[in-house]
């Protein structure tokens, strides 16, 4: 079926440790590539996101994630994470068929010890 | 970024009982109108997608007699939860957009919890 995997469901770090969560996804053709934040108590915020172009996005907060193609990859990065990034990440495709809706990943939540 | 607000943020419910949900996209039109439910410690899920003036598309596994949604204006949709039951206690999450390809933007919530 087609899907959007993250890898990790769980990620616990220390402070000005890196990040790197993965992200796959199984469609085929044209998509647009997103990873969304949800602090907790709070709705879901865009951290970036990749339409076309370079397939390196930068984001708020210091975040960026690569776009492979033939990896059907979105894997988001940070050099060094703060207390202040614990939350959950989640990552979302959509495609230009099927009215671009959006379908998101099962989510990682990321603890940061201080 | 676009203001999207849902209305209420939350709301308690008996059984058997039906609940209006608003959103409102207050500075941009929405042609399209998405809801997502997200159950504690889970991933957002699709349940339906609408289109102003058009009925809405459901995802399978949701019960359109259930959850009905209406998108009678590019800047207002609805989502009624019709004879609710504790299992639909959950987050609901309206998502609007402006055009095909266009980003979706994202509601802050309506956490409902059905006794």
């Amino acid at each position: 079926a087609q899907s959007v995997s993250q890898h990790n469901h769980h990620v616990i770090l220390s402070e000005a440790a890196s990040l790197e969560l993965g992200c796959n996804y199984s469609y085929g053709g044209t998509v647009n590539l997103f990873w969304y934040v949800q602090y907790p108590g709070q709705h879901l915020q865009l951290l970036l996101k990749y339409f076309s172009g370079d397939p390196l996005v930068k984001g708020i907060k210091g975040f960026e994630a690569e776009f492979i193609k033939s990896k059907f990859s979105f894997n988001l990065r940070k050099p060094s994470v703060q207390w202040s990034d614990t939350a959950e990440y989640f990552c979302a495709v959509s495609r230009n068929t099927g009215g671009f809706k959006t379908i998101f990943g099962a989510g990682t939540r990321l603890f940061v010890k201080a | 970024g676009a203001v999207v607000s849902q209305h209420p943020s939350w709301v308690i419910c008996k059984s058997g009982t039906s609940v209006k949900i608003e959103c409102r996209s207050l500075d941009f039109q929405a042609t399209t109108m998405f809801w997502y439910r997200q159950f504690p410690k889970q991933s957002l899920m699709l349940m339906a997608t609408s289109n102003e003036g058009s009925k809405a598309t459901y995802e399978q596994g949701v019960e359109k007699d259930k959850f009905l949604i209406n998108h009678a204006s590019l800047t207002l949709s609805t989502l009624t939860v019709t004879s609710a039951h504790p299992e639909d206690s959950s987050f609901y999450i309206c998502s609007p957009r402006a055009g095909s390809g266009s980003e979706q933007y994202f509601g802050p919530g309506t956490r409902l919890t059905v006794t």
